[in-house]
């Protein structure tokens, strides 16, 4: 069956260390990778987007690495702040579908 | 300017209602989706709508139908309301498949 799993439920890091967050996948090839984030009561904001082809994208402090063979993303957030907190969901786009991961709470310690 | 905004914010209802929840994008986007969030945050695709084309989730019952009067509106439809459709429902919209999405702030939907 397809599953996307992303590493542990909640991530506790302190501040100004990189949180690293880990997506995995099984039974899907997907085309695009993508990482969102979502504050409580919110809809999920769009971070960053890898394609298959791709190995790493960076936006600022963040930074997505994308391994199709070993059927894995790892998303990284250094030098991170308190604002930081939020969940993390990873998805994945195949047959013009985005298929989410069931998310990593994150809370960075002052 | 809202990009993506959902009415109503808070829907409350007994079981056995019909009820809509409305979408409307500003940001010229040919695509729009509706996604199901439940108790655990877990977030489903239900449908794709693109270029009039709709693709659905064949994990949703057929209670549920998308409606769209032009491209920039998409309206969840659901009829004969169950206990387990209580959940958040959230409507986006991208460029096109594939792209980035731009999510709604959802709608809370309790059926009691």
């Amino acid at each position: 069956s397809q599953k996307i799993e992303q590493n542990s439920e909640a991530l506790n890091i302190q501040e100004g260390k990189t949180a690293t967050l880990t997506c995995n996948y099984t039974n899907y090839s997907p085309a695009y990778l993508q990482w969102y984030r979502q504050d409580p009561g919110r809809g999920p904001v769009f971070l960053l987007l890898i394609r298959e082809n791709e190995k790493e994208k960076r936006k600022e402090r963040l930074k997505v690495t994308f391994d199709t063979t070993l059927k894995q993303s790892l998303f990284h957030i250094t030098a991170s702040q308190p604002a930081d907190s939020a969940t993390y969901l990873c998805a994945l786009s195949e047959a013009n579908n985005l298929f989410f991961g069931t998310g990593t709470r994150l809370t960075v310690i002052p | 300017d809202t990009a993506v905004s959902q009415t109503p914010k808070y829907l409350v209802t007994q079981m056995g209602n019909d009820k809509s929840i409305k979408c409307e994008q500003n940001l010229g986007h040919d695509t729009m989706y509706w996604y199901k969030q439940d108790s655990k945050k877990f977030l489903k695709i239900m449908f794709s709508y693109n270029n009039k084309e709709l693709i659905i989730n064949e994990t949703v019952p057929n209670r549920f139908s998308p409606k769209s009067p032009d491209k920039a509106h998409l309206n969840l439809h659901i009829n004969s309301l169950e206990l387990g459709d209580s959940a958040v429902y959230f409507c986006a919209s991208s460029q096109r498949l594939r792209d980035e999405q731009y999510f709604g702030p959802g709608t809370r939907l309790t059926v009691t």
